[in-house]
């Protein structure tokens, strides 16, 4: 059983499109997040949602908007995809915010923007 | 907002010495301090955390210390082994938000 799952594994695009990607947990958590690594493998939060409300909105661009259908979901959809936008997105969960409990990642989807 | 300083960036040693990494944060809210591994490829995964109100904590050839008046953490990894080759990251966490160091790539040499 995997914990926390996303998809695609890997993503190929255009520039100009639009993509979404898909994260699911099934460990109960209530809070969910959106990574961004880039190609220095720095990792910085994107979003986070507690019980499908947005409780952290980094300073990332409108072109990214997340949705949280329920608790156990949390989408990330990114139009107009430009090359910087090319990293590895993970997506985490943790069991609430503000606790002292450790975040479980995704495997990550590997965005590649040509 | 919180900022997490972490150093070394690349760390090369030899099996069987010891690692240190080292972490400052800014702000004295944060509470939580996660330590995450992150093998080539890979997620990250937690391998040892520590609470504002402890000062050490140990998990068998891991160790981790926080000096709060100061706002810095460590990880000691005794006794390397090659599969403890891999990036590093420490973070700091206060209101649900875990803002993260910049990673340390390790490498343990046999």
């Amino acid at each position: 059983d995997t914990a926390v799952s996303q998809t695609p594994k890997y993503l190929v695009t255009q520039m100009g499109n639009d993509k979404s990607i898909k994260c699911e947990q099934n460990l109960g958590h209530d809070t969910m997040y959106w990574y961004k690594q880039d190609s220095k493998k720095f990792l910085k939060i994107m979003f986070s949602y507690n019980n499908k409300e947005l409780i952290i909105n980094e300073t990332v661009p409108n072109r990214f908007s997340p949705k949280s259908p329920d608790k156990a979901h949390l989408n990330l959809h990114i139009n107009s995809l430009e090359l910087g936008d090319s990293a590895v997105y993970f997506c985490a969960s943790s069991r609430r915010a503000g606790s002292h409990t450790e975040a479980f990642f995704g495997q990550g989807t590997r965005l590649t923007v040509v | 907002g919180e900022n997490v300083e972490q150093h070394p960036s690349t760390l090369s040693v030899q099996e069987g010495d010891s690692a240190v990494i080292k972490c400052t944060y800014s702000d004295s809210a944060s509470n939580y301090f996660p330590w995450y591994k992150q093998e080539l490829g890979k997620r990250p995964q937690l391998i040892i955390d520590i609470r504002s109100n402890v000062g050490e904590k140990k998990d068998q050839r891991i160790a981790v210390t926080l000096n709060k008046t100061a706002k810095h953490f460590s990880l000691h990894i005794t006794e390397t082994q090659p599969e403890d080759s891999a990036v590093y990251f420490c973070a700091a966490r206060n209101a649900g938000k875990s803002t993260f160091g910049d990673g340390t790539t390790l490498t343990v040499k046999p």
